[in-house]
């Protein structure tokens, strides 16, 4: 059973708040990893990390951006929400070994008015 | 790039019909196969993963091999169930890539009884 949490599990708020969706994993992995989730299901990579204070930007560039202070945590942040960070955002971990599936946590779905 | 190619959705089946999802790759490499599955409100779960040509993955009835000929990861359950009403996810991680799982479009299941 994979031990990664996403906080919250759903967000509704106004245009121009500042937001930042948790997501912590309990198995000391290095890797993680956060995903984009179009209404259609379509994920897209948006940053990862491949330990602390190591972070790089993903496939899909995003206006948010994320920290990798201790090795558990790993947060996501947009400094001023729009309508069209609408959208769920998945979390994701993996030990630092060849042919290990990436964890996956329950997902934020984000609505921003 | 790396590219996965998975079957059009959405699949309605009848309970206890026989489930294909076809996928094919594209990569350079000896890439590592995953099938992941998304429950209605949730996160990606691990469903099989198979880690060299010839490999059969398996787990819950569902089963995949990993056709190295044909490029192909195509996911088969012998009789289906209402529970595996699901959207369901052909991945690959290239390790002699950026260890970044590359995802298909995703496949939309839903089993009536």
């Amino acid at each position: 059973e994979a031990d990664i949490y996403q906080t919250p599990r759903y967000l509704v708020i106004g245009t121009g708040k500042k937001i930042t969706l948790e997501c912590s994993q309990t198995m000391g992995h290095d890797k993680m990893y956060w995903y984009q989730q179009d209404p259609g299901m379509e994920l897209h990579l948006i940053h990862y990390s491949y330990g602390v204070n190591s972070t790089e930007k993903g496939d899909l560039s995003s206006e948010s951006t994320v920290s990798r202070i201790r090795t558990e945590h790993f947060p996501l942040t947009l400094e001023s929400a729009r309508p069209s960070h609408t959208s769920q955002y998945l979390c994701a971990s993996r030990e630092d070994k060849n042919y290990n599936e990436q964890f996956f946590g329950p997902g934020t779905r984000l609505t921003v008015l | 790039g790396d590219s996965v190619t998975q079957m059009e959705g959405p699949v309605t089946l009848s309970e206890e019909a026989f489930l294909t999802i076809n996928c094919t790759y594209t990569a350079t490499g000896y890439p590592s196969l995953f099938w992941y599955v998304q429950y209605p409100g949730e996160g990606l779960q691990l469903l099989l993963k198979a880690t060299k040509a010839d490999d059969k993955g398996s787990n819950k009835g569902f089963e995949a091999t990993y056709r190295k000929e044909t490029t192909s990861f195509h996911l088969e359950k012998g009789s289906v169930q209402v529970s595996d009403s699901a959207v369901y996810f052909c991945a690959l991680n290239n390790f002699f890539g950026n260890e970044k799982l590359t995802f298909g479009t995703g496949t939309r299941l839903t089993i009536i009884p």
